[in-house]
């Protein structure tokens, strides 16, 4: 199994409705992270959350919220879709060090229609 | 302000011809620089870090040096299937904790046979 899991792994909705992509982890990291992909733009982090009571945005975070519902999980959602908010998730971890890297899921990719 | 910049965009190689990729950054303090590697609607996956100039890290027919400006990607004798995105990251300590990954836009390898 993934350390990292996200669901779903595709999801196809219409404008105006609400979503949430789901993350979950087996490794044990405080910190997580969505990030959302658009080609040639690389990846842009939407927020992060450091342990289950710290919440903080990212780059690009207007148009969605987040809940730390356990250290382990880490849900994206987004509270009526829109177009432009067609792209590929990923949910990341990484241990609390200085300098420690991100560990990915696979990924959810997401068409708005 | 952090910024990264991956090049070249894009490189087709012939099977056993050998080349390299270069990552450029800018940061304020650099918590580390990481090199990832992305198949087609995949996560990352994560190859190396390097912490300081001068570092090196190898992996199979990978190699990654890190100096104060920017960061190389050897890649000795690819295979075909070292075909993928390599992306490459940084942390900088701007911000205090915020210590988040910074990514470039990514170089797109083809390798033929």
């Amino acid at each position: 199994d993934a350390d990292v899991t996200q669901t779903p792994r595709n999801r196809i909705t219409k404008t105006g409705k609400r979503i949430m992509l789901e993350c979950s982890q087996t490794k044990g990291h405080d910190r997580m992270y969505w990030y959302r992909q658009d080609p040639g733009l690389g990846l842009q982090l939407i927020y992060y959350s450091f342990d289950v009571k710290d919440i903080n945005k990212g780059e690009i975070s207007d148009g969605y919220s987040v809940s730390r519902q356990a250290q382990a999980k880490f849900s994206l959602s987004l509270e009526s879709a829109i177009p432009n908010q067609t792209a590929l998730y990923f949910c990341a971890t990484s241990e609390g060090r200085d300098g420690a890297e991100a560990f990915f899921g696979q990924g959810t990719r997401l068409t708005v229609v | 302000e952090d910024q990264v910049t991956q090049s070249p965009e894009a490189l087709r190689l012939q099977e056993g011809e050998s080349s390299s990729l270069n990552c450029s950054y800018t940061v304020s303090g650099l918590r580390g620089l990481f090199w990832y590697r992305q198949d087609p609607g995949k996560g990352p996956e994560f190859l190396f870090t390097l912490y300081s100039a001068g570092e090196e890290k190898e992996k199979e027919r990978l190699k990654a040096t890190l100096t104060k400006k920017e960061s190389f990607l050897h890649i000795t004798a690819p295979k075909p299937e070292d075909s993928a995105t390599y992306l490459c990251a940084v942390r900088s300590n701007y911000g205090g904790a915020t210590n988040k990954l910074i990514f470039g836009t990514g170089t797109l390898l083809a390798v033929q046979p």
